[in-house]
């Protein structure tokens, strides 16, 4: 079954740029969604179609997909980013999430 | 727009079965794919399984063996059973639908989730 590999926990200094990844297979070929969900809540979508923001969300998230790493950057990181995010992908019809990664702003 | 309200038991038995419906306001059945996705306590996503408007369902292989979603589309309703459970099951449930029509897309809208606790 596919599999996808998120860094267990990120860091970032207040105003600094953060880097997730999300390694899975020749990810290049997959659409690639990430969620962020702070504590208590539902997760909610930052990130659709690997480069794509939905209404809402600030210019400062932005995503890429290539080879076999996607990565969620986050610009100017602010103390609420302060989240997990979480990468989701389509495989065989079936819906695959990565563990998700701890973004900690410092 | 569309809002999502998870409801049943919060405490199930081990054992028993777990039966959740998601109640869904604002919108319609549609032609949309379904989900029901959990996160165990302290834990990340996982998603368990899917049916769409036609009725046609795919759940996670690691859950196939107990687990079954149905639509009731003069209810505006879908759910959950998840039969022998145990202690692990213990999670936030979640239901969600697909972003778009007729296709695997993304998950967008979300329910605010419910916990169930599985407990003797």
């Amino acid at each position: 079954s596919y599999e996808l590999t998120q860094p267990l926990s990120v860091s970032v200094a207040l105003g600094q740029t953060a880097s997730i990844t999300c390694q899975g297979d020749n990810i290049r070929s997959k659409n690639v969604q990430w969620y962020q969900q702070k504590p208590g809540q539902a997760p909610a979508l930052v990130i659709y179609k690997d480069t794509n923001r939905p209404s809402g969300i600030p210019e400062r998230f932005s995503g890429s997909n290539s080879g076999n790493t996607a990565t969620l950057t986050i610009s100017r990181a602010q103390a609420g980013d302060e989240s997990d995010y979480y990468c989701q992908v389509w495989d065989s019809s079936t819906v695959i999430f990565g563990a998700g990664t701890k973004l900690t702003v410092l | 727009q569309v809002q999502l309200q998870e409801s049943g038991p919060g405490l199930v038995r081990p054992s028993e079965t777990l039966s959740l419906t998601c109640t869904i306001s604002g919108g319609s059945v549609g032609s949309y794919y379904w989900y029901w996705i959990r996160q165990p306590p302290g834990k990340g996503l996982e998603w368990i399984g899917y049916i769409y408007y036609t009725g046609s369902t795919n759940y996670n292989p690691s859950l196939k063996s107990r687990v079954s979603i149905s639509l009731d589309t003069s209810k505006n309703q879908f759910s959950l059973k998840l039969n022998s459970v145990a202690a692990a099951d213990t999670a936030v449930y979640y239901c969600a639908r697909d972003a778009l029509k007729y296709g695997h897309n993304w998950v967008d809208p979300w329910g605010q989730g419910t916990l169930v606790t599985v407990s003797s």
